[in-house]
């Protein structure tokens, strides 16, 4: 019963580094998110996907890049890290195509860009 | 452009009730959430609002007014497990959620 997983946990990276954070989840959702959370500033959306495929930018798009090739993944991108990029990411899936169903959450990933 | 108000912190007593309010202005208003997150970990859904009126949960109770663009989620018999920030979001025309800054709540003994 895992739900949404995120991998890695956490991460230092040096400004110009690039990684990339995975997002799995085990609920055939379709609608799969990316978010940052920086203190005082709430959860803002990065990038979203509807479907297998498809990607859409969110509030903060700038700086990063997804992909969804399968059903079940969603990976977030960073080609140049940036010390603004500094952040707690947060990986959500939601079922069907009713926005008001609740979205699920993974753990999230906490990085650090030095 | 959505604005989503929250007050930044609340502090308040074991066992006593508290509120925490949520004002928005946005365009194609669908329903609102909240969402609790305690520290370092992710957000869990609470309750979930898209007729005015109230929603009862055990202990938590959410209220919304479409029409003056307000909600507020009433906890009930506090507990120290209590303690967390709760989020408010709303969802509108796009298919994602809008949150606000969050409450911080601090239930002391």
């Amino acid at each position: 019963n895992a739900g949404v997983t995120q991998t890695p946990k956490f991460r230092v990276l040096k400004t110009g580094q690039s990684m990339t954070l995975l997002c799995a989840q085990d609920m055939n959702h379709e609608y799969m998110y990316w978010y940052r959370q920086d203190p005082g500033m709430g959860l803002r959306l990065i990038h979203y996907s509807v479907g297998e495929g498809t990607t859409a930018k969110g509030e903060v798009p700038d700086g990063y890049n997804v992909s969804r090739l399968k059903k079940q993944n969603f990976l977030l991108g960073l080609e140049s890290a940036a010390p603004s990029q500094t952040s707690v990411y947060f990986c959500a899936s939601r079922s069907g195509t009713d926005i008001n169903q609740p979205q699920h959450f993974g753990d999230g990933t906490r990085l650090s860009i030095l | 452009g959505q604005n989503i108000d929250q007050p930044t912190e609340m502090t308040a007593t074991e066992g006593a009730i508290v509120q925490i309010n949520c004002t928005y202005q946005t365009s194609g208003f669908n329903g609102l959430f909240w969402y609790q997150q305690h520290a370092g970990e992710a957000p869990t859904f609470l309750s979930y609002n898209v007729l005015d009126g109230l929603e009862e949960k055990g202990r938590f109770s959410s209220f919304l007014s479409r029409s003056k663009g307000y909600s507020y989620l009433l906890l009930k018999e506090l507990q120290m497990k209590d303690s967390a920030s709760y989020l408010c979001a709303v969802t509108t025309g796009r298919r994602a959620l809008t949150f606000g800054s969050g409450t911080r709540l601090q239930v002391q003994p």
